[in-house]
């Protein structure tokens, strides 16, 4: 059974940059028939795409995101990470880690992440 | 970019009874539809894909059908346990996989 943690600070101060790791336990994040997206909903809110990435590097972004954001993957550790830069108030949600095969198949719990001084 | 639209925002059902849920595509998407079903403080948990193929475990209460732009998840007789948002997500328009924005089905 493929499972997905998420980890990294539960709190970010405006202007900083976050950064999460998602590791994946029980298959490999090299399969040719996924790729590894992030996830996230603010409060009140629903779910928003941030970006995914393939295990040979190729990365997609949302749009309106793209300048401040930045997946990798580590095939190595079997993990992959985001990193969101300029931080505001409007970054707090939960983050979710997700298998995509077009469709999320396999999701994180989440992380709560959120933006205060 | 293709936009998804949800309908009805909230849903109100007594426990046995029929729910249907809509969504929308702003443009084509085939049959690359999937509906998710999300708790308060739990992961988002897939139903169904290919805008009408149960995910593994799920329930047959649920069913998906629809092709193109319109869409429908139905819920035959709702159970305690699925009281919930439920989101649909297109993936046919590569690579900007949209979410719509979500019903929640409520006890009424």
């Amino acid at each position: 059974q493929l499972h997905l943690q998420e980890s990294g600070p539960g709190l970010v101060k405006p202007s900083e940059t976050l950064s999460l790791t998602c590791t994946v336990s029980g298959g490999s994040i090299s399969s040719s028939s996924y790729y590894w997206g992030w996830i996230r909903q603010p409060p009140g809110k629903g779910l928003e795409w941030i970006g995914s990435i393939y295990y040979s590097g190729s990365t997609y972004y949302d749009p309106s995101l793209k300048s401040r954001v930045t997946i990798s993957v580590d095939t190595s550790k079997n993990q992959f990470s985001l990193r969101l830069g300029s931080m505001t108030a409007a970054d707090t949600a939960v983050y979710y880690c997700a298998r995509q095969g077009g469709f999320y198949d396999y999701w994180g719990q989440g992380t709560l992440v959120t933006v205060s001084s | 970019e293709t936009v998804m639209t949800q309908s009805p925002a909230t849903l109100s059902v007594s426990p046995g009874e029929r729910a249907t849920l809509s969504c929308r595509a702003s443009q084509s998407v085939s049959s690359n539809l999937a509906w998710y079903q999300h708790k308060p403080g739990q992961a988002p948990r897939l139903l169904i894909y290919g805008a009408s193929t149960r995910a593994i475990g799920i329930p047959a209460r649920f069913s998906g059908s629809g092709s193109g732009t319109e869409f429908t998840l139905t819920i035959s007789s709702l159970q305690s346990e699925d009281f919930a948002v439920y989101y649909c997500q297109q993936y046919n328009n590569w690579p900007l996989f949209t979410f719509g924005p979500g019903t929640k089905v409520d006890i009424k």
